[in-house]
């Protein structure tokens, strides 16, 4: 699985989106970006995936780079329920099982 | 995610006891993984299972085995628990589905003293 890099920590005013970025510049024409993320030692949970097209749910959007090297992550309005560290995960789609978790960005939302 | 529990929550145990952890999904599924997360950093593979009786050794299998005799459950054992094992455990479930996007249990804090 290609590697990620995110950055260790960021805040956020509440009510104002926040913009988590993650560089995969290995990635592969097969993988996939995903998000997850973990609520103070709880377990993870899953945030969104995407291939090539910008992605959008109920909980975030995933804009993803043309060249596929990197992707951000949007909250668009940050609550305080949304402190979490966040993992950008790249893995390959179909019969693929192994979710590789880095240290993660940590986000501080702000009151 | 209440369809995937564990038990115990916290368990607090000694140098050289064996130990089992379980977990059981009632969202049909039928991949199940167990993971470690120690503090700062990320989770890690233990071992992980496809089907009843398959079962599959992740990034970090020695010290732990593991059982699956029914779809619902997979059991963590650790037979000779040392301190360096002291850990926050997940287990997670995911369907057969192309993204098989994994559901997480609540953890179980383990303490080797």
């Amino acid at each position: 699985d290609a590697k990620t890099t995110q950055p260790t920590s960021m805040d956020c005013a509440e009510g104002r989106a926040a913009n988590l970025p993650c560089n995969h510049s290995t990635i592969s024409g097969n993988e996939y970006v995903y998000w997850y993320r973990q609520i103070h030692s709880q377990g993870p949970q899953y945030i969104i995936h995407g291939l090539k097209n910008n992605e959008t749910n109920e909980m975030a959007s995933l804009i993803i780079t043309e060249d596929r090297k990197s992707s951000t992550l949007i909250l668009p309005h940050a609550t305080l329920r949304d402190t979490a560290v966040y993992y950008c995960i790249v893995r390959a789609g179909s019969n693929d099982y192994k979710l590789s978790f880095g240290a993660g960005t940590t986000v501080t939302v702000r009151a | 995610d209440a369809d995937v529990t564990q038990t115990p929550r916290n368990r607090i145990t000694k140098t050289g006891k064996r130990i089992m952890l379980e977990c059981s999904q009632t969202k049909g599924h039928d991949r199940m993984y167990w993971y470690r997360q120690d503090p700062g950093l990320g989770l890690r593979l233990i071992y992980y299972s496809f089907d009843v009786k398959d079962i599959n050794k992740g990034e970090i299998s020695d010290g732990y085995s593991v059982s699956r005799q029914a779809q619902a459950k997979f059991s963590l054992s650790l037979e000779s628990a040392i301190p360096n094992q002291t850990a926050l455990y997940f287990c997670a479930t995911s369907d057969r589905g192309q993204h098989n996007e994994q559901f997480f249990g609540p953890g179980t804090r383990l303490t080797v003293l």
